[in-house]
């Protein structure tokens, strides 16, 4: 059964700082992994997807790799906001077009 | 586009009650889903469907069903109310683009109903 686990579970950091959120997975055989964002009271956002052949994604400020051999992803966030502050999951995709989420990380951005 | 759409936002049920929580997209996607998200963790999957018509379990369906008349509408029903569905309950849908095992799915939820069962 296909697990993924992101740590840490909360990150407060101060405005302008850099920082990496961490996804693992610990069944190889995906298709791809997407990175969403959770506001709260809101629904979720998809920010990048990397396929199972790629080793990452950029998005602006945002840059996600993958390591499918070791069941890693992380999400790098360049120069962090405020704005930034939300819920980040990750989830891979295996089977279909069904999604196993990880339990995700709350971020805080303080200005 | 209203995209995904559910009501009600907010509900408290007495345990035993039922309720239906209501689902629709506008965008003729084929797929939808319900997911869970219990405080700290992930979503999980309750029911998906593929087509009106055809539905499937998810990781998590005990106390729940669902049906999918239509395209756009993807109602999931809670029969008997306890106490361990006190969550807060997402809708998605989805389309494809690509073609077989390469195929990509492009995802939209809604925002959400937050359900305590007392």
């Amino acid at each position: 059964k296909q697990e993924v686990t992101q740590i840490p579970a909360a990150l407060s950091v101060p405005e302008g700082e850099n920082l990496v959120l961490n996804c693992s997975f610990t069944d190889s055989a995906i298709y791809n992994l997407q990175w969403f964002r959770q506001d709260p009271g809101k629904g979720l956002t998809s920010l990048l997807l990397i396929q199972s052949s790629q080793r990452e994604q950029t998005s602006g400020r945002l840059n996600a790799s993958l390591d499918k051999s070791s069941g890693r992803s992380t999400l790098y966030i360049a120069a962090s906001q405020p704005g930034d502050s939300a819920t980040y999951l990750c989830a891979v995709r295996i089977s279909g077009s069904r999604l196993t989420f990880g339990e995700g990380t709350q971020l805080t951005v303080n200005p | 586009n209203a995209g995904v759409t559910q009501t009600p936002k907010f509900r408290i049920l007495k345990i035993g009650q039922s309720m239906t929580l209501q689902c629709t997209q506008d965008m003729n996607h084929n797929y939808m889903y319900w997911y869970r998200q219990d405080p700290g963790m992930g979503l999980k999957l309750i029911y998906y469907s593929v087509g009106a018509g055809i539905t499937d379990k998810g990781e998590v369906p005990n106390g729940y069903n669902v049906s999918r008349s239509t395209t756009e509408d993807f109602p999931l029903r809670l029969e008997l109310a306890a106490p361990s569905q006190t969550s807060v309950y997402f809708c998605a849908s989805s389309y494809s683009f690509g073609g077989g095992r390469f195929a990509n799915y492009g995802y939209t939820f809604g925002s959400g109903t937050r359900l305590t069962v007392v």
